[in-house]
């Protein structure tokens, strides 16, 4: 398997203007994750969906960002406007999810800076 | 509110020697798991070795194995012969059942000496 794909692997764009990021989870896995990581404030959850569906985005930080994810081999992490605080690196995860928590298996990452 | 504490943000070793990054983390589940994760200057996220609460057995992965004291609420990674390659920054991490989502800590950047 190729693993967890996500694109694209480095972003810059002007404040204010959209960004869509790309995450292809593993074939089979039922749950993806989607997390940001920043220098002050380190890995953090953004939202995940279970078998498609959004099951948890309190870390969302607002209504600028969206998440959809149509099909099981397909989600995005939308930013509208974006903004230069939103600069990171996104990681997708999936995880086979079973009855028990399952190992996260995790992308390359994207790297947005927002100028 | 679960917690993961690192309290070594970087630590050293020479080639071919011991070296053991700690964590510590703070919940009142009763059945969870804990992770070591690698992040090297790629940035990919790396599983390095799992450990879940209800095994009294520690795990190991070759050269790494952890010190998983569950009273004590703490989870040590040993790493053994260290290698150049291991040069790179470490992460632990914490979730629940049922919880579906990684609690990290802060990070503990490892340097390997040759």
């Amino acid at each position: 398997d190729a693993g967890v794909i996500q694109s694209p692997r480095h972003e810059v764009t002007e404040m204010g203007q959209e960004v869509t990021l790309r995450c292809k989870p593993i074939s089979g896995h039922d749950y993806l994750f989607w997390y940001r990581q920043t220098m002050m404030r380190g890995l953090e959850l953004l939202i995940y969906f279970n078998n498609n569906v959004p099951i948890d985005d309190s870390g969302m930080p607002e209504d600028r960002f969206s998440a959809k994810m149509p099909n099981a081999s397909f989600s995005t992490l939308k930013i509208q406007p974006s903004e230069p605080r939103d600069s990171a690196v996104y990681f997708c995860a999936s995880s086979p999810g079973t009855r028990y928590q399952e190992t996260q298996y995790f992308g390359p990452g994207t790297r947005l800076l927002v100028l | 509110a679960q917690t993961v504490t690192q309290s070594q943000p970087e630590m050293s070793v020479q080639e071919a020697e011991t070296v053991t990054l700690s964590c510590t983390y703070d919940t009142s589940e009763s059945d969870y798991y804990l992770f070591w994760y690698k992040q090297p200057p790629s940035r990919q996220m790396i599983l390095v070795i799992r450990q879940e609460a209800y095994k009294q057995q520690n795990a190991t992965e070759n050269r790494f194995s952890v010190n998983f004291q569950k009273a004590a609420k703490s989870f040590s990674l040993k790493i053994s012969d260290s290698q150049l390659g291991d040069a790179a920054m470490y992460f632990c991490a914490y979730t629940t059942q049922g919880a579906q989502k990684l609690v990290f800590g802060q990070g503990t950047r490892l340097t390997i000496n040759p």
